[in-house]
Formats: structure tokens, sequence, C-alpha cells
């Protein structure tokens, strides 16, 4: 069983187009994250949500909306895609004492 | 929020040379992750250190953590060419609610 599953693995689509990303753990954290890797490879956290709630909520355009129905999903939706949005995003979850997980990515690409 | 600072940005050896990855933080590390992406594939765990001093091994990599808990190192032993990728270390903050990665070192091990 995969322990971060993200959803699609790819993206493409064309500007203006609102999208969403799914994640889910099976983990039992209680920590969810969302980060972007530019094109340095360089992972910048976006969001993160502890138990449902927000915790976390870097420099992020506010096209871009988490939303966490519970504790084990934490979704990333993205209004009016911009080209500067392409880029791989990485779901995360963790636990408090224990390591981090990471789902495999999602490859956007914005056309 | 804590800097993470990996050198070198990108490294080329040859297969079966020794060679290491530097991660310095700006804050004491309460916790340091190494990663390794491959292309199209997700972040996979390697090794978690956190006492300073510490140093764990698997297969042909080691990685150390310094006593001050302020620099990491990650060591490869006679390099293969399975070894490449991007490298990344990670660290929560010391309330744990957030991580941050470092720059990411990019190895290409030449056959």
């Amino acid at each position: 069983d995969t322990a971060v599953s993200q959803t699609p693995k790819y993206l493409v689509t064309q500007m203006g187009n609102d999208k969403s990303i799914k994640c889910e753990q099976n983990l039992g954290h209680d920590t969810m994250y969302w980060y972007k890797q530019d094109s340095k490879k360089f992972l910048k956290i976006m969001f993160s949500y502890n138990n449902k709630e927000l915790i976390i909520n870097e420099t992020v355009p506010n096209r871009f909306s988490p939303k966490s129905p519970d504790k084990a999903h934490l979704n990333l939706h993205i209004n009016s895609l911009e080209l500067g949005d392409s880029a791989v995003y990485f779901c995360a979850s963790s636990q408090r004492g224990s390591g981090y997980t990471f789902g495999s990515g999602t490859r956007l690409t914005v056309v | 929020s804590q800097e993470l600072e990996q050198s070198p940005q990108s490294l080329i050896v040859q297969e079966g040379k020794n060679l290491t990855i530097n991660c310095t933080s700006s804050k004491t590390l309460y916790g340091l992750y190494w990663y390794k992406q491959k292309y199209g594939e997700g972040l996979i765990f390697l090794m978690m250190l956190q006492k300073g001093g510490e140093e764990k091994s698997h297969e042909k990599i080691t990685a150390k953590l310094d006593e001050k808990k302020q620099q990491s190192s990650l060591h490869i032993t006679a390099s293969q060419p399975s070894h490449a990728g991007i490298y990344l270390c990670g660290a929560p903050s010391n309330t744990g609610n957030q991580f941050y990665f470092g720059t990411g070192t990019s190895l290409t091990v030449i056959p």
C-alpha cells in the first residue's frame, strides 16, 4: 500500500484553467504538507495542515487553496493557472517524533 | 525560518570514486534527513540523524551529523551509476510543525 499517494502524477492543462491535485496518506499522521519544487530542484513549503487546521501558509498566490476534509487528505486547488505554476508539487505527511513521508509528486505543466 | 545550504550544487564523478555532499544549517538542527530524488520519481528517504556526532550507514552511503548539530555530510563510497540523482537534506523546525529542505545536490556518475 502506498503510504502517501498523490493524483494525478502528471497534469497538463491550459492557462486560465482551474485544477486540483489530491493527496491521501494512510499512515495515521496528523500533519500534511504541500511543497513546490522549482526548476532548480529546490523544494519550497506552501502549506501545512495539522489535524485539519491550517498552520503554515507561506507566501503563495491566493489562487492556490488547500482543502483538508479530514486528517488523511490534503488537496490542492489552483485557480486561473499561469505558466509560472508549472512545477512538480509534492505532498508529504509527518507525525511528531517520526519522519516525513513524501508522495511521488505531481508534475504540472501549464501551456 | 531555517536555511539549509548544500554543497556542492552539482557533482560529476567517475564510477568507483568516493564523494561527499554537505548540508549546513543556519540554526541548530532538530533532526536531519537525507533524501534522494530520481527524475520522475518521488523523494526516497535515505537516513535520519538526530544526535550530535551521530553517524549512520546504509550500503555504501554514510551520513554524519556534527557535534554542534549544524552540519551534516553524506558520503558515498565507490559510487555507481545507480547513485545518480538529486540529494536533498531536510530538517524540521524546533516545533516540528515546519520542514525545510536544502538547496539540493545533483549527482552524475559516469560509467
